[in-house]
């Protein structure tokens, strides 16, 4: 079946310790989202990658970057995590800017 | 950032109960999805709505397109224990955005 795969399921890292949690599809959609979700809230979108252009939403803290090798993969590179940066990470996916599917999501612990 | 108003924020119902719960907005939208999501589980798209006034079903869940363009409801019948979860809408402004603009989530909570 066609989807969207996350790994791993559950990160743990240190207060300031790179980290970095990965992306694939099988859709071959052209258009790959990470979203952030805290706590039970609306996932709030990070950034999105049209193709290989990289589109970053305004209040996206430098310390969150990605990475897009291929149509398939997508990197979610989070260079200094803090308490705050804890969260649910989600990986979604659309043909141009049509319906969105998402991925099971990373639960990222920072210690 | 921006979100859409989606009542109620829980609710409590008796298993084989309908429910309904709907996100309204003062903008128009070109785009409505529902999605459902299990505690530590990814977003699962349940219906996506492409026209005003549209009616869509699966299985026992019903969902429509507001008329106004700002509104959308999902409707789900005869509710079971596994319906239990956070449903969210998620709006797009114009068929040109890749954003679209999530509800604050309903959690619906099943007694068997």
């Amino acid at each position: 079946d066609a989807m969207v795969i996350q790994n791993p399921r559950y990160q743990v890292t240190q207060f300031g310790k790179p980290v970095t949690l990965s992306c694939s599809q099988t859709l071959n959609h052209n258009v790959m989202y990470w979203y952030q979700q805290k706590s039970s809230q609306a996932p709030k979108l990070l950034f999105h990658y049209y193709d290989k252009d990289f589109n970053n939403e305004a209040d996206t803290p430098d310390n969150f970057q990605s990475r897009r090798p291929n149509t398939s993969f997508c990197f979610l590179d989070i260079r200094s995590p803090g308490l705050g940066d804890a969260a649910m990470y989600l990986c979604a996916t659309s043909r141009d800017t049509g319906t969105q599917y998402f991925g099971p999501g990373t639960r990222l612990t920072v210690l | 950032g921006q979100q859409l108003n989606q009542s109620p924020q829980s609710m409590f119902i008796q298993e084989g109960e309908d429910v309904s719960m709907n996100c309204t907005s003062s903008s128009i939208f070109n785009t409505w999805l529902w999605y459902k999501q299990d505690p530590g589980e990814g977003p699962v798209l349940l219906i996506a709505l492409y026209k005003a006034g549209e009616l869509t079903s699966n299985g026992r869940l019903t969902a429509q397109f507001g008329i106004t363009r700002k509104d959308s409801f999902l409707n789900i019948s005869a509710s079971i224990p596994s319906d239990v979860g956070i449903y969210f809408c998620a709006g797009q402004l114009n068929s040109g955005t890749y954003k679209y603009i999530f509800g604050t989530g309903t959690r619906l909570k099943v007694l068997a």
